[in-house]
């Protein structure tokens, strides 16, 4: 299986600040990646896939980017409803996921 | 619009089985496979499988092909996830993601509490 390293595990930051979450996989994805934002009590919502395309209904601050073995997401400006967990998954191989980003607010 | 909606929380015995349901609408049920995805409590989340809607066959992964069944009613649109013989690991909350990778719909997920 491919192993998703997603760092870091958690993350403090201030509204209106730029916020980057990081994965790598332990070999190349061709960028067959997604990420997605959970809210607790919540179920997954998916953000980006393919590594850099924005789901329909995403706000544009969020961005996805890389290639290869390295991915990230990118959160512009980040509001207080963006407090939540990220996950990356990828689906080039048999689907698994990163271990999850905690984004608070400082 | 595509709606997935799971059964209740279930409370279980270790040794003990359970049927999680998965009723889907919004589309044509035999359309997209059905898959299954655990999250243990305050950990990520973890693929198990999926399962065929057309023809009912079942992929698992690695770690769940020993007591874990997926199964369908298709007259029903409705999925199902059955654990045999709980263990307290299996505590977890179990979502239905209908489609293909990556998952744009899930289920609200199923909560599911092993304890003697």
């Amino acid at each position: 299986d491919i192993q998703m390293t997603q760092s870091p595990a958690s993350l403090s930051a201030s509204l209106g600040e730029t916020v980057t979450i990081e994965c790598r996989a332990s070999e190349d994805i061709y960028n067959g990646l997604a990420w997605y934002q959970q809210k607790p009590g919540k179920s997954p919502q998916l953000l980006i896939y393919n590594a850099n395309s924005l789901h329909t209904g995403v706000p544009s601050r969020f961005s996805g980017s890389g290639s290869g073995t390295q991915y990230s997401l990118k959160i512009n400006s980040l509001q207080s409803e963006d407090v939540a967990s990220y996950f990356c998954q990828q689906y080039y191989n048999y689907p698994t996921f990163g271990g999850g980003t905690k984004l608070e607010l400082k | 619009q595509i709606q997935l909606v799971q059964s209740g929380p279930e409370l279980k015995k270790p040794g003990e089985s359970l049927k999680i349901s998965c009723k889907a609408s919004g589309y044509t049920f035999t359309d997209y496979a059905m898959q299954w995805v655990k999250q243990a409590p305050g950990k990520g989340l973890q693929y198990m499988g999926w399962i065929n809607t057309q023809t009912g066959k079942p992929t698992y992964a690695d770690d769940f092909k020993e007591r874990f069944v997926f199964s369908l009613e298709t007259s029903a649109s409705t999925a199902y996830l059955q654990i045999n013989n709980l263990k307290n690991e299996d505590t977890a909350t179990y979502f239905c993601a209908p489609g293909e990778v990556p998952f744009a719909y899930w289920g609200q997920g199923t909560l599911v509490t092993v304890s003697s």
